[in-house]
């Protein structure tokens, strides 16, 4: 069976550090990879897409970059972070483009 | 466009109450994926049902039943006898695979409190 991991489960970080998130599958090849953000009480925003190794897709403009090195790691980046990227991050993974999407047990983060 | 709405954003209930969670949505494609996912505190979104739009027969698993009907667009979701665990966020979203999109169009969610 496929299961998706993510760590670490809790981050507190200072304003203008840097930041990597990870997320891994198992037990699938080839997965479509999604990282998402909520915001506290709000919804999910979808930050970045990636269907194959070294494929991303951005949703959004802003102070995040994501990297996929492996079939199954996928990374959320940031050089600086800001107050507003607090929040609990989401990855997520689908067979196929449309298709069911998994979800990992997140990571919250809180920069102050 | 594509539009999910969960006009519900908070429901309370007491413990052994049934309760029908609203969805609707809006799409123009005629191939497409309905989904219900539950949040808990915790935070994981739990994958519950997936329905494609050429099935409209009505689930039932356990005390969860859905209901999905075209002619109105709605997916509802009923918690049957309700338990202080079925306590969470619900959100159901729209996939349209067939369109050259990858997104899931998400509802805002619809926070679900069953009191003891």
């Amino acid at each position: 069976s496929q299961t998706i991991h993510q760590w670490p489960a809790t981050l507190v970080q200072p304003v203008g550090s840097p930041l990597s998130l990870e997320c891994t599958v198992e037990g699938t090849s080839n997965p479509n990879l999604y990282w998402y953000r909520q915001a506290a009480g709000r919804g999910l925003q979808l930050l970045f897409y990636s269907v194959g190794i070294g494929q991303i897709s951005s949703e959004v403009p802003q102070n995040l970059s994501a990297s996929r090195p492996q079939d199954r790691q996928f990374i959320l980046s940031s050089k600086k972070l800001l107050l507003s990227d607090s929040g609990f991050y989401l990855c997520a993974w689908s067979r196929r483009q449309g298709e069911t999407q998994y979800f990992g047990p997140g990571t919250r983060l809180l920069v102050l | 466009a594509q539009k999910v709405t969960q006009a519900q954003t908070e429901i309370s209930v007491v413990e052994k109450e049934d309760v029908t969670l609203d969805c609707v949505y809006e799409t123009r494609d005629t191939t497409y994926y309905l989904f219900w996912y539950k949040q808990p505190p915790s935070g994981e979104l739990v994958f519950l049902i997936r329905r494609n739009s050429f099935d409209e027969q009505n689930e039932i698993s356990g005390r969860y039943s859905w209901n999905f009907q075209k002619s109105t667009s709605s997916f509802n979701f009923t918690i049957t006898a309700s338990q202080v665990v079925d306590s969470a966020v619900y959100f159901c979203a729209l996939s349209e695979p067939y369109s050259g999109t990858y997104k899931y169009i998400f509802g805002t969610g619809t926070r679900l409190k069953v009191l003891a």
